[in-house]
């Protein structure tokens, strides 16, 4: 167990809908990443927030938007959804104790769009 | 930016045997280089990492080197065994956004 949570862990919806995902860092750390993985792909980096303010963007769409609260824990809302948008979702965090490369992930929301 | 290239994208080996995966990488930035392992619908597993200010890292089967002249490090198991079987994926980091890019994964089966 890497300390990350997320939740759903599944989550089936239909085109153009909205969903909302969302992640809960390790105990002390103020990094947040968002990463998708589709069906036999790598992980592609969409976003970092750091200590609640955006830090780093990947290949994230406009439809898709995320935040990190005061508490650290993050959310990503995907919007006008896709069936290419079918993925493992994951969140990492690291920051602990000043140390900021190490990365934990967490055990990822399965989002199926029908 | 960042790209980050894998091989080989399957490896099958004999249990006892030893596995190498191989990376490069673009952006001579990067200074930071961790290995994950992800088994079937579960989370990448950070392994093993090291940094740039070091050549080579151990943790008891595993070991990663890197060669920062040519761009590219490896992963190095041992004695594998057949819960090793996963798909592992190299990453680079760059900048200080700690953005990871990562390799397209290597998928390792230890067979019997």
């Amino acid at each position: 167990d890497s300390g990350v949570t997320q939740t759903p862990k599944h989550l089936i919806t239909a085109t153009g809908q909205r969903v909302t995902l969302r992640c809960s860092p390790r105990s002390g750390d103020l990094s947040v990443y968002w990463y998708q993985q589709s069906l036999d792909q790598g992980l592609q980096f969409l976003i970092q927030y750091y200590n609640g303010e955006e830090r780093a963007k990947g290949n994230i769409l406009e439809r898709f938007s995320a935040q990190q609260f005061p508490d650290l824990h993050s959310e990503l809302n995907l919007s006008s959804l896709e069936l290419g948008d079918s993925a493992l979702y994951f969140c990492a965090s690291s920051g602990r104790q000043g140390v900021t490369y190490e990365q934990y992930f967490g055990p990822g929301t399965r989002l199926t769009v029908t | 930016g960042e790209n980050v290239e894998q091989h080989p994208s399957t490896l099958s080996v004999q249990e006892g045997d030893s596995a190498v995966i191989k990376c490069t990488y673009s952006d001579s930035a990067s200074n930071y280089f961790p290995w994950y392992k992800q088994e079937l619908g579960k989370r990448p597993q950070l392994i093993i990492d090291i940094r740039s200010n070091v050549g080579e890292k151990k943790d008891q089967r595993i070991a990663v080197t890197l060669n920062k002249t040519a761009k590219h490090f490896s992963l190095h198991i041992t004695e594998t065994q057949p819960e090793d079987s996963a798909v592992y994926f190299c990453a680079a980091l760059t900048g200080t956004a700690s953005k990871l890019t990562f390799g397209t994964g290597t998928r390792l089966q230890v067979t019997l």
